[in-house]
């Protein structure tokens, strides 16, 4: 079946522009995840929904950075006043239903390609 | 709080040689632990994982085991072939999933 999709794959903007990320996870996953990964590093976790819910947001770099997935399958992120340090690439993953503990965290993550995106 | 370190790359091997990426944790409680592959020009791919204490992941060659005496998890392939250049990550998931990524180690693979 279709793996979780990103678009845009690319993203150059203006310092200051506000820009949007969208994220299609694989169909039936419950669980998103938003991460950033910087050059040459692991990605860093930004934010994570489970369904419409958004149970974690602590991983936002700051205030410009906002994310929603109002119906609980498409989620969106968004960065506004966007600055250099914005660069990176910005990685989305999905999973399923979370089976026994929820502390556990056994589920396999799913990750789409990234958008990258140049802020100049 | 959680954390993950993974041994620093880039890794250069010959081919067939053995590999072995060395990964260690901290982390409160009974994480899971995972490899994850980053293929050149490809996403994220999960390689194997191990959910508790002793258990082996394994997968295309490559195996780790869980070492909770040793908060370890090296990854290690018995003899390394050209197509597994890429990098490779070692993480731990707790409390709903969320991943703690280490920095990554490039491996690269000569003929």
């Amino acid at each position: 079946g279709a793996g979780v999709s990103q678009s845009p794959r690319y993203k150059v903007a203006k310092r200051g522009q506000d820009v949007a990320l969208r994220c299609d996870p694989i169909s039936g996953h419950v669980s998103l995840f938003w991460y950033q990964q910087a050059l040459g590093q692991g990605p860093e976790f930004l934010t994570y929904f489970q369904n419409e819910a958004q149970l974690d947001k602590s991983g936002l770099p700051s205030d410009r950075f906002f994310a929603e997935r109002p119906e609980g399958s498409v989620s969106t992120l968004k960065i506004q006043r966007t600055q250099q340090e914005d660069s990176a690439v910005y990685l989305c993953a999905s999973s399923p239903p979370v089976r026994g503990s929820f502390r556990e965290g056994r589920e396999t993550q799913y990750f789409g390609p990234g958008t990258r995106l140049l802020v100049l | 709080g959680n954390s993950v370190t993974q041994m620093e790359g880039p890794v250069t091997l010959s081919e067939e040689a053995f590999l072995t990426i060395n990964c260690t944790y901290t982390a409160t409680g009974y994480p899971s632990l995972f490899w994850y592959v980053q293929y050149p020009g490809e996403g994220l791919q999960l390689l194997l994982k191990a959910t508790k204490a002793d258990d082996k992941g394994s997968n295309k060659g490559f195996e780790a085991t869980y070492r909770k005496e040793t908060t370890s998890f090296h990854l290690e392939k018995g003899s390394v072939q050209v197509s597994d250049s890429a990098v490779y990550f070692c993480a731990l998931s707790r409390y709903g999933n969320t991943l703690v990524f280490g920095a990554g180690t490039i491996l690269r693979v000569k003929s």
